[in-house]
């Protein structure tokens, strides 16, 4: 158990629609980020929040957006679901020190019928 | 961050050694190494880290060669659960650092 909790684990949704996926990093992780793996596709890096603030962004698409509340966790909207965005959606978290290794969720699989 | 290149897949017999290579050549002086693996679907698991030493942890060893150009991750007795895509993953020390993921290699552990 790495200590970062996903929700929910599986989300079968139709196209068009809008999802919101959560995370919870690890207690006094600062850092929070997303990634999303398509099927037999390798690990693409979405965005990074730190303390609250957008920290470093990817290869997101306009349709998607992510937030980090004071409390740390963090949501990933995806809205306009297509076909093609149904993948594994996983996120880490780091602590704010230096060499540190990211720990990961076990991830959201989002399937868009 | 530095572009890293790994074999495509490898195979090894359960009970060998597992030598993971992967090639950084424009590492620059303060980027570390960073090696972690993907069961299947599951989150990325993070094993092992180095700049220029050898490394060993309870999971693997990390040998990174002089020039640090390259560098490979051995598990000393494999096991069917090493099974896995790995990530060889070259990085800043800064704190906060996203992870930048490549290809990877997909190791199977055959019994």
């Amino acid at each position: 158990d790495s200590g970062v909790t996903q929700t929910p684990k599986h989300l079968i949704t139709a196209t068009g629609q809008r999802v919101t996926l959560r995370c919870s990093p690890r207690s006094g992780d600062l850092s929070v980020y997303w990634y999303q793996q398509s099927l037999d596709q390798g690990l693409q890096f979405l965005i990074q929040y730190y303390n609250g603030e957008e920290r470093a962004k990817g290869n997101i698409l306009e349709r998607f957006s992510a937030q980090q509340f004071p409390d740390l966790h963090s949501e990933l909207n995806l809205s306009s679901l297509e076909l093609g965005d149904s993948a594994l959606y996983f996120c880490a978290s780091s602590p704010p020190l230096e060499n540190t290794e990211a720990f990961f969720g076990q991830g959201t699989r989002l399937t868009v019928v | 961050d530095a572009k890293t290149t790994q074999p495509t897949s490898m195979d090894c017999a359960e009970g060998r050694a597992a030598n993971l290579p992967c090639n950084h050549s424009t590492i620059s002086g303060n980027e570390y190494v960073y090696w972690y693996r993907q069961i299947h679907s599951q989150g990325p698991q993070y094993i092992i880290h180095g700049l220029k030493n050898n490394e060993t942890n309870e999971m693997a060893s990390l040998i990174i060669t002089e020039d640090r150009k390259s560098s490979t991750l051995i598990l000393p007795h494999a096991t069917l659960r090493d099974t896995a895509v790995y990530y060889c993953i070259v990085r800043l020390p800064q704190g906060a650092q996203k992870l930048v993921f490549g290809q990877g290699t997909r190791l199977t552990i055959n019994p």
